[in-house]
């Protein structure tokens, strides 16, 4: 079977750091994608990882632990607009769908 | 460069009747993914296609929706007959390849969001 945790809410003020924790099990695993949603919206994508470690975007990064079936998602210098739902989503192989959670509504306060 | 691009963005239909969906994938990428989201929900996968080819239907439900990718024209989320529970918005996304790993990123449309009176 397929399972995905992620907090279902985060909150935090601007400036700082977040943290959004994602555990998975999923047979076939190929990678792990970050996307972003606001209310109303479409996902954008935010990272990708295939290997283990850390990916680096702007004032997003993302980690893998493949042994763990672990990732992460963080963000920095918080501002007002991150205030989103986050999803981490699995990539099987074979037909790579991607396979979403519920995700993590993450609320940024001045 | 266009993204991908669906329309109707919100589409209202009665009980019984036909829903139409369209989905133009990003330019050079052929193959197109559908999902959808209830509220609340995270997105669900449907069906995967490329041109002419279904791949993976595996999240169809067995009845009332069906979906192609014609070698010309946008694919194309047919749900006939819709009931309430259809109410959500339903996702399109293209990759340019069918395997792979940053390369095979797939990239949302903005959704179709249908209201099933």
């Amino acid at each position: 079977g397929q399972s995905l945790e992620q907090p279902s809410e985060v909150t935090a003020v601007e400036g700082a750091i977040v943290q959004i924790n994602c555990t998975y099990q999923t047979s076939g695993f190929y990678g792990l994608s970050w996307y972003q949603q606001h209310d109303g919206g479409a996902p954008t994508f935010l990272s990708y990882n295939g290997l283990d470690g850390l990916e680096e975007t702007g004032r997003f990064s993302s980690f893998l632990s493949r042994s763990d079936s672990y990732g992460y998602l963080l963000l920095q210098e918080l501002q007002m607009k991150d205030s989103a739902s986050y999803f981490c989503a699995p990539r099987n192989t074979g037909f790579q769908k991607l396979v979403f959670g519920t995700g993590t509504r993450l609320l940024v306060s001045p | 460069n266009a993204g991908v691009m669906q329309n109707p963005r919100h589409l209202v239909r009665r009980r019984g009747q036909e829903a139409r969906l369209r989905c133009s994938p990003m330019k050079g990428h052929s193959h197109v993914y559908w999902y959808r989201q209830l509220p609340e929900e995270g997105l669900k996968f449907m069906v995967y296609l490329q041109k002419e080819n279904i791949i993976d239907e595996s999240g169809m439900p067995k009845e009332r929706f069906s979906a192609e990718f014609p070698k010309e024209g946008p694919s194309i989320l047919r749900i006939q007959q819709v009931v309430r529970g259809d109410s959500a918005a339903y996702f399109c996304a293209s990759s340019p390849l069918g395997q792979g790993g940053r390369e095979n990123t797939q990239y949302f449309g903005p959704g179709t969001r249908l209201t099933v009176l």
